[in-house]
């Protein structure tokens, strides 16, 4: 069975500082990679996605990650948060194939501070 | 992108009563549909599967008999839990595969449950 750990429970940062919240799978088959918010009181929001191809994945707000296979991780970086950026990030998996769910990480929170 | 739509996003209830919380594709068929429950600080934790035409698929440790899942058409799954008790409220959250052969899942906005 698929799992995915999320190492940072929570982080805290200043505005402008980097962003890197660290995501590894374990599955030996071929995957689908998420990285999804969930701003306070709203719904899951999708950052970004791998399917295939480039392995570093740019999404919305400026958030990018990159899938290293050989370390089975899909890390979520940010160069310079903002205080909007305050939210909880949750890393999810799937098996590249059609019907499957999605398998999430216990999510990280980040708070950033203005 | 597809559009998911829950309903009710907030529904509070007495303990021993049932409730049900539906889940429509607005803009897809949705073959398959999957329900989530998160609980305050946590992660997302899979229910079980919804199939159009046929019985759901629960997870391991999920109660089938408490969590009815019916899957009754391409863009319709509802989610009752039956004699709900305070430990049943929760975040549920579903989500749709749009399309064949796609591994990306549209969310729902999700639905708070409270039980008193």
């Amino acid at each position: 069975a698929q799992s995915v750990s999320q190492h940072n429970h929570h982080v805290i940062l200043s505005e402008a500082a980097s962003l890197e919240l660290g995501c590894n799978y374990s599955y030996g088959g071929t995957v689908n990679l998420f990285w999804y918010v969930q701003y306070p009181g709203q719904h899951l929001q999708l950052l970004l996605k791998y399917f295939s191809g480039d392995p570093l994945v740019k999404g919305i707000k400026g958030f990018e990650a990159e899938f290293i296979k050989s370390k089975f991780s899909f890390n979520l970086r940010k160069p310079s948060v903002q205080w909007s950026d305050t939210a909880e990030y949750f890393c999810a998996v799937n098996v590249n194939q059609a019907g499957t769910a999605l398998i999430f990480g216990k999510g990280t929170t980040l708070s950033v501070s203005s | 992108g597809a559009v998911v739509s829950q309903h009710p996003s907030r529904v509070i209830c007495k303990s021993g009563t049932s409730v049900k919380i539906e889940c429509r594709s607005l803009d897809f068929q949705a073959t398959t549909m999957f329900w989530y429950r998160q609980f305050p600080k946590k992660s997302l934790m899979l229910m079980a599967t919804s199939n159009e035409g046929s019985k759901a698929t629960y997870e391991q440790g999920v109660e089938k008999d408490k969590f009815l899942i019916n899957h009754a058409s391409l863009t319709l799954s509802t989610l009752t839990v039956t004699s709900a008790h305070p430990e049943d409220s929760s975040f549920y959250i579903c989500s749709a595969i749009a399309g064949v052969n796609t591994g990306e899942l549209f969310f729902g906005e999700g639905s708070r449950l409270t039980v008193l």
